[in-house]
C-alpha cells in the first residue's frame, strides 16, 4: 500500500515571500501520479498542481511549482510570491496508474499555512 | 452550474442513530468517489462509484456504511447505529468516466464537493 507523509503540521509566510511545503511518499509502483491539493475553510478541495511520475520536468502552475525527486520519493511544493488568499489547508496526494485503483487518491496528513500581511 | 453538492453541510445526532448524507455530483460525471476527513487528518477513500455499480467499496471502515447510486447519478452515504468516532467531515468528488482513456497517462480530474460535517454526540 501507499502512504504519503507530510511532516509540517504547520507552516508560515510572510506575504509576497516564499514557502516551501514537503512531502515524501513511499510507493513501490514506477508509474503514478502526484497532486497537491488546497483545502479552504469552505472544506472545498481545491487542485493546485499535478505531477506525473515519468516527467523528470518539474510541473508549474503560476507561482506554484513542485521539486520532484522520484528516487528520493519526494514531493515539496513551492508557493512564490506568497498571498493572503494562499491561507489554507495543504495536502500531498497520490494517485497510482493501475486501472485496478479506480483512481482513488490517497492523501498526506496536511499542513496548514499561515499567511502574514 | 454547478459543481459538486452535498447536503447537509452539517449533520448532528446522537450515539445509534441512522443517518444518510447525499452527493449530487457535476451532471455526466459517471464515476464518484466518496472520502472521510477526521478532524486533523486528510482525506481517506471509502467507496468509488463507476455509474450504478460500487466498483471499489474497500475503504468502508465496516457494514455500519453503506452507500447507493441507484441512476448513476446522484448517492447516498447511509451510516447506521452511529458512533462517536464517526465524527468526521465527509466529501464527496467527481469526475468523467475513467473507462476509454486512450492514453496511458489520461486521467480525469476529481472535482469535489464542500463535504458534511457529521457530529455524533
Amino acid at each position: 500500500a501507499q502512504t504519503v507523509t507530510q511532516s509540517q503540521p504547520e507552516m508560515s509566510v510572510q506575504e509576497a515571500e516564499t514557502v516551501t511545503l514537503s512531502c515524501t511518499y513511499d510507493t513501490s509502483e514506477s508509474d503514478y501520479y502526484l497532486f497537491w491539493y488546497k483545502q479552504p475553510p469552505s472544506r472545498q478541495m481545491i487542485l493546485v498542481i499535478r505531477q506525473e511520475a515519468y516527467k523528470q520536468q518539474n510541473a508549474t502552475e503560476n507561482r506554484f511549482s513542485v521539486n520532484f525527486q522520484k528516487a528520493a520519493k519526494s514531493f515539496s511544493l513551492k508557493i512564490s510570491d506568497s498571498q493572503l488568499g494562499d491561507a489554507a489547508m495543504y495536502f500531498c496526494a497520490y494517485r497510482t496508474l493501475g486501472r485496478t485503483s479506480y483512481g482513488k487518491l490517497t492523501f498526506g496528513q496536511g499542513t496548514i499555512l499561515t499567511v502574514h500581511p | 452550474g454547478a459543481g459538486v453538492s452535498q447536503t447537509p453541510s452539517n449533520k448532528v445526532t446522537e450515539k445509534g442513530k441512522y443517518v444518510e448524507l447525499r452527493c449530487d455530483p457535476i451532471s455526466g460525471h459517471t464515476a464518484l468517489y466518496w472520502y472521510r476527513q477526521s478532524l486533523g487528518q486528510g482525506p481517506e477513500f471509502l467507496i468509488y462509484f463507476q455509474g450504478t455499480g460500487a466498483a471499489d467499496d474497500s475503504g468502508l471502515p465496516n457494514d455500519r456504511f453503506f452507500a447507493v447510486r441507484p441512476e448513476g447519478s446522484v448517492s447516498t452515504l447511509k451510516i447506521q447505529r452511529t458512533e462517536r468516532g464517526d465524527s468526521a467531515v465527509y466529501l464527496c468528488a467527481s469526475s468523467s468516466s475513467n473507462r476509454g482513456l486512450r492514453e496511458r497517462w489520461s486521467y480525469n480530474e476529481q472535482f469535489f464537493g464542500p463535504g458534511t460535517r457529521l457530529t455524533v454526540l
